[in-house]
């Protein structure tokens, strides 16, 4: 398996620009999330799907982030309009509701720079 | 909601044995998270404990008090790869995992 695969893996866009970040989970984990890092913060979780439906999404920003699940195999967060304090490391994990207890599989992350 | 609380960092050298302290308050508890992250990578995951006790996988053992919502990582033989940040982590209600800011180790020759 590839493991959780992100793209792109890094981003610079300029203040106000859309930003669309890209995961897919490893095939038949049926929960995903979607985490952001910074040094301040730490690994804050955003928000996570079950069978695609998002679950609690409490942990969004704000209005300007969005997250779907269209089908088993893709999510996307997009950040619209994109502020340089939305920099950070993106980290999308999958994990089978059964065997969760073997921790999620987290994605390489995808680095955001906002300018 | 939950709390949990690492030391920010840590040194050692190389084959000491080093341990992580975590602490947490939680709602319920549905067992707690060990992680490793090297700069610039991604989590991966160490150990989980759900019990109390001690459980031990190679060089690395996690240990669990429920009682005093306490935790923690023993490394052993300690190797300059062990250089990384160390994640303690709980759920919250259901499947998501709240993690720690984590505890940075750095081992030195």
């Amino acid at each position: 398996d590839a493991g959780v695969i992100q793209s792109p893996r890094h981003e610079v866009t300029e203040m106000g620009q859309e930003v669309t970040l890209r995961c897919k989970p490893i095939s038949g984990h049926d929960y995903l999330f979607w985490y952001r890092q910074t040094m301040m913060r730490g690994l804050e979780l955003l928000i996570y799907f079950n069978n695609n439906v998002p679950i609690d999404d409490s942990g969004m920003p704000e209005d300007r982030f969005s997250a779907k699940m269209p089908n088993a195999s893709f999510s996307t967060l997009k950040i619209q309009p994109s502020e340089p304090r939305d920099s950070a490391v993106y980290f999308c994990a999958s994990t089978t509701g059964q065997g969760w207890r073997d921790g999620y599989t987290f994605g390489s992350g995808t680095r955001l720079t906002v300018v | 909601g939950q709390n949990i609380d690492q030391p920010t960092e840590m040194t050692a050298t190389e084959g000491a044995i080093v341990q992580i302290n975590c602490t947490y308050q939680t709602s319920g508890f549905n067992g707690l998270f060990w992680y490793q992250q090297h700069a610039g990578e991604a989590p991966t995951f160490l150990s989980y404990n759900v019990l109390d006790g001690l459980e031990e996988k190679g060089r690395f053992s996690s240990f669990l008090s429920r009682s005093k919502g306490y935790s923690y990582l023993l490394l052993k033989e300690l190797q300059m790869k062990d250089s990384a940040s160390y994640l303690c982590a709980v759920p919250q209600a259901g499947t998501a995992l709240i993690f720690g800011k984590g505890t940075t180790l750095s081992v030195s020759s």
